[in-house]
Parts: C-alpha cells; sequence; structure tokens
C-alpha cells in the first residue's frame, strides 16, 4: 500500500482541465517541500513534470501546474491534449523511515 | 548528452542474487545524490534505495532493507545495487535515476531517469 493515495483514473475531453489528487496518510505531505509529479507513458521512463510543488522543470509547458493545501498535493493540467494521456504519479520526500515515497499512481484518460 | 543506462538484471531463483549497475554519462557524477527505483508488471513505482553524491550516506525502503545494497564508484560514473535474498515480490524493472539537486541524499526529485533493467525472480 503507497503512503500516498491518488484516484486510480481520472479522464477529461481535450481543452478541458482535470486535477489529480495526491494526499499522504499521516502529515507526511503538508511538511515537505519536495513533492513532484512524474508522467509515465507505456513502456517509457517516468518524466519529471512538476518539482518543489509547484516549479517547472525545463521544457514542460505551462499547461501542467502543481499546488499543496495541507495533506494534500494535486496536479493540474489545463487545455488537455491527446498526448497527455499517460499515468501520472505524485512522490515526496518524507524523511524518517521512508525518505521517498510515491503515490499508486492516476491512469489519465482523454476521451 | 546526460544519460543514464542499467544492466545486470536476469532471471534468479528465490534466495539469489543480482548485482545491478548503472552508467551515468554527460553530468558530473559525483555531484548528484542517485537511487534507484523499481517498477512491478503493470505496478506503480516504488523507490528502493538512494546515495549521496560522495557514497557516505545509503538509504533504503523498508522493504529491501537488509537484503539490498546500494554503493557508487565516482571515478567510473557508475552506480551499483547488490540485491540478496531475492523474493518473488522483487520482480520488476529497476531504474537508476538522477537527483535534481540533492547532494546529501534523494529528495524524490528526479530528473534524469534510465530505461532499466529487469529482473525476474522465479523458481
Amino acid at each position: 500500500q503507497s503512503a500516498l493515495t491518488q484516484p486510480r483514473s481520472v479522464s477529461g475531453s481535450p481543452g478541458q482541465s482535470v486535477t489529480i489528487s495526491c494526499t499522504g496518510t499521516n502529515s507526511d505531505l503538508s511538511a515537505s517541500d519536495y513533492v513532484s509529479w512524474y508522467q509515465q507513458h507505456p513502456g517509457k521512463a517516468p518524466k519529471l513534470m512538476i518539482y518543489d510543488v509547484s516549479k517547472w522543470p525545463s521544457g514542460v509547458p505551462d499547461r501542467f501546474s502543481g499546488s499543496k493545501s495541507g495533506n494534500t498535493a494535486s496536479l493540474t493540467i489545463s487545455g488537455l491534449q491527446a498526448e497527455d494521456e499517460a499515468d501520472y504519479y505524485c512522490c515526496s520526500y518524507t524523511g524518517g523511515n521512508s525518505f521517498v515515497v510515491f503515490g499508486g499512481g492516476t491512469k489519465l484518460t482523454v476521451l | 548528452e546526460v544519460q543514464l543506462l542499467e544492466s545486470g538484471g536476469g532471471l534468479v531463483q528465490p534466495g539469489g542474487s543480482l548485482r545491478l549497475s548503472c552508467a551515468a554519462s554527460g553530468f558530473i557524477f559525483s555531484d548528484y545524490a542517485m537511487s534507484w527505483v523499481r517498477q512491478a508488471p503493470g505496478k506503480g513505482l516504488e523507490w528502493v534505495s538512494g546515495i549521496s553524491g560522495s557514497g557516505v550516506n545509503t538509504y533504503y525502503a523498508d522493504s529491501v532493507k537488509g537484503r539490498f545494497a546500494i554503493s557508487r564508484d565516482n571515478s567510473k560514473n557508475t552506480l551499483y545495487l547488490q540485491t540478496n535474498s531475492l523474493r518473488v515480490e522483487d520482480t520488476a524493472v529497476y531504474s537508476c535515476a538522477k537527483d535534481l539537486d540533492g547532494i546529501v541524499g534523494p529528495t524524490g526529485t528526479f530528473d534524469i531517469w534510465g530505461h532499466g533493467t529487469m529482473v525476474i525472480v522465479s523458481s
């Protein structure tokens, strides 16, 4: 069982916005500034999309945005495009015994 | 070009061992913490282990503590994962990942990933 809980799936139509949530089981997310999001297409390596809660790596479009409120982090994708269809994982550094934990992953379907 | 290339995976019986390697290129290897992340078939990502840039500090997930050992040779730009007492549930693709800017230890911010090496534990 993942320490971070994500919905198994979300969907949206092209041009719409979707939000994927990521909730910590303890107070791990609320205390961490290291929250990141990864996109993974089938058979491919994960790609860093958001880091430090809301920062963009070079080359990632600003249609992707991150935020955090209390013990829940969120990834919002606006202006959905077909190529956004993928699995998305949240990740956090929690320190303690777990150090780094991933969410269970969310499958985004673009209708 | 920044690149990570894993090797060493294969088929092993339960209780067996494998040594995984990750060759890095295109960046100053010793300046960054590194991690191993695995993904079982059809499952999600699981952080396995991390190591500081110097190699002095190591970190493990509870699921592998005492069985796996991470190390690095900065003169060879190579990361290792010695996997011992392997279990069926260790079957996964093992990928190495570079930390974005952490040097003391993993932060969970991985900007460069390899494509992984498959480990199958089966009798």
